[in-house]
This record gives C-alpha cells, structure tokens and sequence, in this order.
C-alpha cells in the first residue's frame, strides 16, 4: 500500500525566513513524487514534481530514498507562498495519485 | 481556454437520492480522473477513465460510478447517497501523450456535495 503523510497541518513563517514542508512516503517500488499547491480561492495546481528537478517559484524538493522523504524547501518565504500544499505520490505504472492531508502555510509579514 | 469546468458548484441531496456530476477536461487533454476531498484532508482517488474506459479504480464502492462521453468529457454518478459522502468532488483532467502525463493534473474547482 502506498501512503503520504504530512506531520504538520499548519506552518507559520515570516517573511525573508527559510520554509520546509514535511512529506514521508511508504511505498515498496520506485514512486513518482509530486507537491501541488492551492492558494487562496485558487484551483489546486501543480508546483513541482522529482524527476524535473526543477525550481519552482523558489521552491525545491529532494528525494532522499533511504529517508522516503521529499521535503520542500524555500530560502526565503514570500508572503505569496502563503496556500495549502500536497505531497503527492505516483506508483510505477499507477495512474492514482495518493496525497498528503496537506499544510497550511502562512507567511507573515 | 476555462481549462477543467465543473458543474453544478454546490449542491444538496437527501440520503439516499442519486447525484450526477459533470465535468469538461482541459483542451487538448483525453483522461479525467475523479477525486473526492472530504474536509480537511487531502484528495483521494476515485477512478480514472480514458478512451471512454474505467481506467483505474480506488478504493470506493459501486455506488460511484462514472461514465466518459466520446469528447473526453465525464460524469460522476453516486447511488444511495450517504451522510458520509459530503465532500468536495474534483475532477483532473491529464493528456496520455505526454510521457508521465497521466499524473500531471489540472484540477477543477470542484463541486460541494452536502448530503442531510
């Protein structure tokens, strides 16, 4: 069985201050993992997933294996990051994305 | 484009009475999956379909089921509603062309299912 978990369901910040949000993963293969984004009166959205290795609106993510994690990562939080955020995962050959319950961030000025 | 366009927005059932939900994937996108997002958790996997097929299924009853129109578009049918089913349903919609795609999703704003 696949399952995300997100230990903190609210995270508050300042502004200029690093953010790291929480996602553990238990799955026995090789997943796919992803970070949506929801913002205020937003559709949910995709931020970032692993095999882009990209950097998104400042945002990072790693994939650590042996930890089965894949925290996201900002230097210095805007007050515009302030939204919900998913860890989400993918199976090999899954067509399901199984999804964290989320964290509020908010990022004060 | 309106991107994913769900409809009705909200709306309310007794138990035990049926419910239809519609939805329009994106332009250029072939795969609608079916979320439901009860309050504050995160979404859960209803069903996939592609090429007018159940594609994939999770871990949900027979009482929801769904159909896809040749045109991508799709429904959400719930049987027998349950106080337990009020929820927030999203649909995504994806594009099997793009390698991985499946799992890229653009998601709807939903539509609030309140069950008395």
């Amino acid at each position: 069985a696949q399952r995300v978990t997100q230990p903190e369901k609210l995270l508050s910040v300042f502004k200029g201050a690093p953010v790291e949000l929480k996602c553990n993963y238990s799955y026995s293969g090789s997943p796919e993992l992803f970070w949506y984004v929801q913002y205020s009166r937003q559709r949910l959205q995709l931020l970032l997933r692993h095999i882009s290795r990209e950097s998104i609106k400042g945002f990072t993510a790693d994939l650590n294996k042996g930890e089965t994690s894949f925290h996201l990562k900002k230097p210095f939080a805007q007050e515009e990051d302030s939204a919900m955020y998913y860890c989400a995962l993918s199976g090999f050959n899954d067509y399901k994305l199984s999804f964290g319950a989320g964290t509020t961030v908010t990022v004060r000025a | 484009d309106a991107g994913v366009t769900q409809s009705p927005t909200h709306l309310i059932k007794t138990r035990g009475q049926q419910v239809t939900l519609r939805c329009s994937p994106k332009s250029g996108h072939d795969t609608v999956s079916w979320y439901q997002q009860a309050l504050g958790q995160g979404p859960q996997f209803i069903f996939q379909y592609y090429e007018e097929e159940e594609r994939q299924r999770g871990n949900f009853p027979d009482r929801f089921s769904g159909h896809q129109f040749p045109n991508y578009s799709s429904e959400l049918n719930v049987n027998a509603l349950l106080l337990g089913d009020s929820a927030l349903y999203l649909c995504a919609s994806s594009s099997a062309l793009v390698l991985s795609g499946a799992n890229v999703l653009t998601f709807g704003a939903g539509s609030r299912l309140t069950v008395l």
